[in-house]
């Protein structure tokens, strides 16, 4: 599975829009784009994958560049329980497991 | 996160103890994934179970952890003769065939060893 590359933290205001980058300049024509987030002692929780196109749902919004070399996850509408590490993550179809980095550390802040 | 459960949430354990954790998934998965969480760390994948089946155990420690998914019942991480070192969360996944590519995390196991 491809490597994934995102800052290691970031800060948002509360009612704004987050912008969250991740790299993945390997990734393969079979691999999909995931992304997770954790809030602080609690389980990962899906957000949102795509494999080219943009995706949209209820909770956040995802675009994927043209070369599918990066990607960016948007929360519209940031609020303080948004704040959580989220992670990006690059895998094919039939693999079997997902492999998480370090994420990127969102503060929303008031 | 809901539908997969968890339990114990909390499990204290003394050195040299057995710690036993349990993971049902969600209603119609058929494959369990088990990934720990060191103190201030990143997920790191252990196990990915199907029923009866081990399918990759490569981020199992060689020693002293096992896994299994039985044909009824949870999937169960068994850590024997635990150390210091064990101590962590403890998350298990699972998924449908049908959605291989999205896994759904249950709110974990802390394990503490004193």
């Amino acid at each position: 599975d491809a490597k994934t590359t995102q800052p290691p933290s970031m800060d948002c205001a509360e009612g704004r829009a987050a912008n969250l980058p991740c790299n993945h300049s390997t990734i393969s024509g079979n691999e999909y784009v995931y992304w997770y987030r954790q809030i602080h002692s609690q389980g990962p929780q899906y957000i949102i994958h795509g494999l080219k196109n943009n995706e949209t749902n209820e909770m956040a919004s995802l675009i994927i560049t043209e070369d599918r070399k990066s990607s960016t996850l948007i929360l519209p509408h940031a609020t303080l329980r948004d704040t959580a590490v989220y992670y990006c993550i690059v895998r094919g179809n039939t693999g079997n497991q997902f492999y998480f980095g370090t994420g990127t550390s969102l503060t929303v802040i008031p | 996160n809901a539908g997969v459960m968890q339990n114990p949430r909390h499990l204290v354990r003394r050195r040299g103890q057995e710690a036993r954790l349990r993971c049902s998934p969600m209603k119609g998965h058929s494959h369990v994934y088990w990934y720990r969480q060191l103190p201030e760390e990143g997920l790191k994948f252990m196990v990915y179970l199907q029923k009866e089946n081990i399918i990759d155990e490569s981020g199992m420690p060689k020693e002293r952890f096992s896994a299994e998914f039985p044909k009824e019942g949870p999937s169960i991480l068994r850590i024997q003769q635990v150390v210091r070192g064990d101590s962590a969360a403890y998350f298990c996944a699972s998924s449908t065939r049908d959605t291989l590519g999205t896994i759904y995390f249950g709110e974990g196991s802390w394990l503490t060893v004193v």
